[in-house]
């Protein structure tokens, strides 16, 4: 099994512009979750599907941010238009039993 | 407000000893109970988990669970230098943690000098 697969691992962009991050979960995890981690504020919970349905957007930021699961083998996280205060590490998290399988993360840099 | 609180280090041990690493938690309806290990710039690794008050043991790790007092521990065993990491407590109010958020505490950072 490959894992949860990330792509990309590193993304600079310069603010106001789009980006996509991108998710591969484990065959036949059926949640997903998108975190991401601060060194001031930890992991966060972003969002959550399950079976492809999104279950708890609470941790959204605001509206720039925004999630699909189109199918069970693929997710994005979008952030439009992208601000500094965005830069941080995001995992995306698959799970079907006992504590989730994280990816390798996407380091995100807004300048 | 769901809190998962830890030390945030660092917690320094000499290669061979017992490190003991603690955790507490707000939510008293949390059914499960994490331990990841990161590395430095990787992603969070699940080592231990725990569902039942008393203790679980796997290898040179020892989980530890009071439900009472809100509270979790690892414990980890002639600690190795390669046990330098920072290592998340996170805690679930589902049985089995596979669904729901996965609260995660900031981490504490260990050091185990050789």
């Amino acid at each position: 099994d490959a894992g949860v697969i990330q792509s990309p691992r590193h993304e600079v962009t310069e603010m106001g512009q789009e980006v996509t991050l991108r998710c591969k979960p484990i065959s036949g995890h059926d949640y997903l979750f998108w975190y991401r981690q601060t060194m001031m504020r930890g992991l966060e919970l972003l969002i959550y599907f399950n079976n492809n349905v999104p279950i708890d957007d609470s941790g959204m930021p605001e509206d720039r941010f925004s999630a699909k699961m189109p199918n069970a083998s693929f997710s994005t996280l979008k952030i439009q238009p992208s601000e500094p205060r965005d830069s941080a590490v995001y995992f995306c998290a698959s799970s079907r039993s006992r504590g989730y399988t994280f990816g390798s993360g996407t380091r995100l840099t807004v300048v | 407000q769901k809190e998962v609180e830890q030390n945030s280090g660092p917690l320094s041990v000499p290669e061979g000893a017992i490190a003991s690493l603690n955790c507490t938690y707000s939510d008293r309806g949390s059914q499960s109970f994490f331990w990841y290990r990161q590395y430095s710039g990787k992603s969070p690794e699940l080592i231990m988990f725990i569902y039942s008050n008393g203790d679980k043991e796997d290898g040179r790790f020892t989980a530890q669970l009071n439900k009472a007092s809100q509270y979790v521990s690892l414990l980890i065993r002639d600690s190795q230098p390669s046990d330098s990491a920072t290592y998340l407590c996170a805690v679930n109010s589902f049985y089995g943690g596979s669904q729901g958020n996965l609260i995660f505490g900031k981490g504490t950072k260990l050091s185990v000098k050789p």
